[in-house]
């Protein structure tokens, strides 16, 4: 079993809906978790971090953390054709840290105009 | 503020030579990381210095891979000799802390490797 699985996708959207990419983990001691975005070709960079249950909002994100059934999603409202890129799951086992992150496969999204 | 820097951007070579990557992290970022991400995975953590210390090296195979950081600062990630599966993009990576609420890991653009 793998430690952080995400649907490789492609999931593709209208331009304007909502996008909506899960991620499982299987490590229960888990305690922080990322969502990085990486356009083709390019670096990771972090969107989110969320470290407690429940929803987390920043702009035009959102990221919810159930730590009981270990799955961690992102939501993207209002999906624009710029947010097509690949998401990134990461997982890491200390508090409030990134350092040992582990990383999902990642979900391919397409936002059609 | 300058990014992550990375080099060279782009090799080709054949298996068993050798490789060398360098990285300068954004300045004054105390922890380094060196990543390695094969096509269709994500990152997977190859190391990961605090200033000029080995914090983690757990997933480094040591048996050809190496890294150093120079004075707590610029960093060389090597590997000799290479073999076809280290065909991946090196991405070094830095942060200001080791660790906390905020302290944002920055990527830099990456060194591509294919090995033939």
């Amino acid at each position: 079993q793998k430690e952080v699985e995400q649907n490789s996708g492609p999931l593709s959207v209208p331009e304007g809906a909502i996008a909506s990419l899960n991620c499982t983990y299987s490590d229960r001691v888990s305690q922080s978790f990322f969502w990085y975005r990486q356009y083709s070709g390019k670096s990771p960079e972090l969107i989110m971090s969320i470290y407690s249950n429940g929803d987390k909002e920043d702009g035009r994100f959102t990221a919810q953390l159930n730590k009981a059934s270990q799955y961690v999603s992102l939501l993207i409202r209002d999906s624009q054709p710029s947010d097509s890129a690949t998401y990134l799951c990461a997982v890491s086992l200390k508090p409030y840290n990134n350092n040992d992150m582990r990383f999902g496969a990642g979900t391919r999204l397409t936002v059609k105009p | 503020e300058a990014g992550v820097a990375q080099s060279p951007r782009y090799k080709i070579i054949e298996k068993r030579q050798s490789v060398a990557f360098w990285c300068n992290p954004i300045s004054g970022h105390a922890t380094l990381y060196w990543y390695q991400q094969i096509l269709g995975q994500g990152p997977k953590l190859l190391i990961q210095f605090q200033n000029n210390g080995v914090v983690d090296d757990s997933q480094l195979p040591k048996d050809r891979f190496s890294a150093e950081r120079l004075k707590g600062v610029d960093s060389t990630l090597k590997i000799q000799p290479a073999k076809l599966e280290d065909s991946a993009v090196y991405l070094c990576a830095s942060s200001l802390e080791y660790s906390g609420v905020g302290n944002t890991i920055y990527f830099g653009e990456g060194s591509w490797l294919t090995v033939v």
